[in-house]
């Protein structure tokens, strides 16, 4: 069975701090991973996608991300923290069919 | 380029009022389609998908129904809504080949008084 696993549900930076936000996934056969973000009351955006080739993956606003098999994680980065990057981020994997985490609160602390 | 749109944007219905929430693609053809609802504080749950015209699959049980009467146009229904229904709902779609990511409208929110 498929599942995606995000480790801790708000995650608390300082302004200019590294971000690290943790993906764990399971699939009996080669995934593909996303990140997406959401802000209050809007839809979910895009942020990267890994489907094959190189698996360090650059996304939108800085952020990056890197499919490690070894260890089922695809991880989500961002060097320096910015007060605009508070949001709920969600990880994904499809499949067959698309399976989402249940989201990180991302705050950003001035 | 394509576009999703959703409306309306925020709800306040009743309970035991019915509901109808429209999703339009635009710049694509055949787009799998896709219902999420999202509670507050909580990940996405998906209710339906489509993969055409009429080919309605429901994921969770429930007095919601879904119905695809154009290839680009994706709606969500009830009879009789119940507090339990209040929620942020989704609309995404994907493309039907080749193409893997989801892309989101922008929501509607719906408090069921």
């Amino acid at each position: 069975a498929q599942s995606v696993t995000q480790l801790g549900s708000h995650v608390s930076v300082s302004e200019g701090a590294l971000v690290l936000l943790r993906c764990n996934y399971s699939s009996s056969v080669p995934p593909y991973l996303f990140w997406y973000v959401q802000y209050p009351n809007q839809g979910l955006q895009l942020l990267l996608k890994y489907t094959t080739g190189a698996t360090l993956v650059k996304g939108i606003n800085g952020f990056e991300a890197e499919f490690k098999k070894s260890e089922t994680s695809f991880h989500l980065t961002k060097p320096s923290a910015h007060m605009s990057d508070a949001a709920e981020y969600f990880c994904a994997v499809k499949v067959s069919q698309f399976y989402f985490g249940t989201g990180t609160s991302l705050t950003v602390i001035p | 380029s394509q576009t999703i749109h959703q409306w309306p944007a925020t709800l306040v219905q009743p309970v035991g009022s019915p509901l109808s929430l429209e999703c339009t693609v635009e710049g694509t053809s055949n787009p799998n389609l896709y219902w999420y609802r999202q509670a507050a504080g909580r990940g996405l749950q998906l209710l339906f998908y489509s993969v055409g015209i009429g080919q309605i699959s429901s994921e969770v049980p429930q007095n919601l129904s879904a119905s695809r009467p154009q290839d680009r146009q994706f709606i969500l229904s009830s009879k009789k809504l119940l507090l339990s229904d209040s929620g942020f709902y989704l609309c995404a779609w994907s493309g039907d080949r080749g193409s893997y990511e989801q892309y989101f409208g922008p929501g509607t929110r719906l408090t069921v008084t």
